[in-house]
C-alpha cells in the first residue's frame, strides 16, 4: 500500500530565508505527487504536482519540488519564504487504482518576522 | 467553474442524534471523495464515487457511516447515531479527467461537533 512519511512535524524559518519541507513516499510503482496548503480555517489548495513528466515542479506561490526516484523523496522548496506562506503543508500520493489520494501527516510551517 | 461547495459549513449536534452533510462538486468532475480531517492530522480516506458508483469505502468507516451520490452529481454523507469521537472536519472533493494524475479540488469543509 502506498504510504507517506514528512519528516518534520513542525518547521520554523525567518522572512526570505529559504524553505524546506521534506517528504518521502511509499510506492510500488511510479506514482503521481501533490503538494497541498491549508491556510488556518480555510481549504486545501493545490501547490503543485508530479505525474512523471519533468521530474523538478514548480508550482503556485515560487514553490518547486523534485521528485528522486533513488531516494523516493517529493521534497518542496521555496527560496525565500514570505510571511503569507505560514500554513499547514501535506504531502499526497495517489494509489495505484486512482481510486485514493494518501495524504501525510502534514507540517506547519511557521514563518518569523 | 464554482469550484467543491459543501453544506453546512459548522453543524453541532448531541451525541445520539443524526447529522447530514451535502457535497456539490464542480460540475464537470465524475469522481467525487469524502474525507474526515481532525486537529493537527491530515485528512484521512472515506469513501470515493465515480458517478454514482460507490467504488470504494474505507474500513475505517462504521456503519453508522453512508454516504450517496444519487444522480452522479452532489452527494451526501449521513452520520447516524453521533458519539464524540464523530467530531471533525469533513472535507468533499472532486476530480475529473486521468484518475491517475488529476488532483483533487476541496470543499471548504463542514466542522461537526458532537456534544
Amino acid at each position: 500500500a502506498q504510504s507517506v512519511t514528512q519528516l518534520d512535524s513542525h518547521v520554523s524559518v525567518s522572512e526570505g530565508t529559504p524553505v524546506l519541507l521534506r517528504c518521502n513516499y511509499s510506492s510500488s510503482y511510479s506514482p503521481s505527487l501533490f503538494w497541498y496548503v491549508q491556510h488556518p480555517n480555510k481549504g486545501l489548495q493545490l501547490l503543485l504536482k508530479y505525474t512523471s513528466a519533468a521530474t523538478l515542479v514548480k508550482g503556485i506561490n515560487g514553490f518547486e519540488a523534485e521528485f528522486k526516484k533513488s531516494e523516493t523523496s517529493f521534497h518542496l522548496t521555496k527560496p525565500s519564504a514570505h510571511m503569507s506562506d505560514a500554513a499547514e503543508y501535506f504531502c499526497v500520493v495517489i494509489d495505484n487504482y486512482g481510486q485514493n489520494f494518501v495524504f501525510g501527516p502534514g507540517t506547519r510551517l511557521s514563518v518569523l518576522p | 467553474d464554482t469550484g467543491v461547495s459543501q453544506d453546512p459549513r459548522h453543524k453541532i449536534t448531541k451525541r445520539g442524534q443524526n447529522v447530514t452533510f451535502r457535497c456539490d462538486p464542480i460540475s464537470e468532475h465524475n469522481r467525487l471523495y469524502w474525507y474526515r480531517q481532525t486537529l493537527g492530522q491530515g485528512p484521512e480516506f472515506l469513501t470515493y464515487f465515480q458517478n454514482e458508483a460507490q467504488l470504494e469505502k474505507s474500513r475505517l468507516l462504521s456503519d453508522r457511516f453512508s454516504a450517496e451520490r444519487p444522480k452522479g452529481s452532489f452527494s451526501t454523507l449521513e452520520i447516524q447515531r453521533t458519539e464524540q469521537g464523530d467530531s471533525a472536519m469533513y472535507l468533499c472533493a472532486s476530480s475529473g479527467g486521468n484518475p491517475y494524475n488529476s488532483p483533487l479540488h476541496f470543499g471548504n469543509g463542514t466542522r461537526l461537533t458532537v456534544t
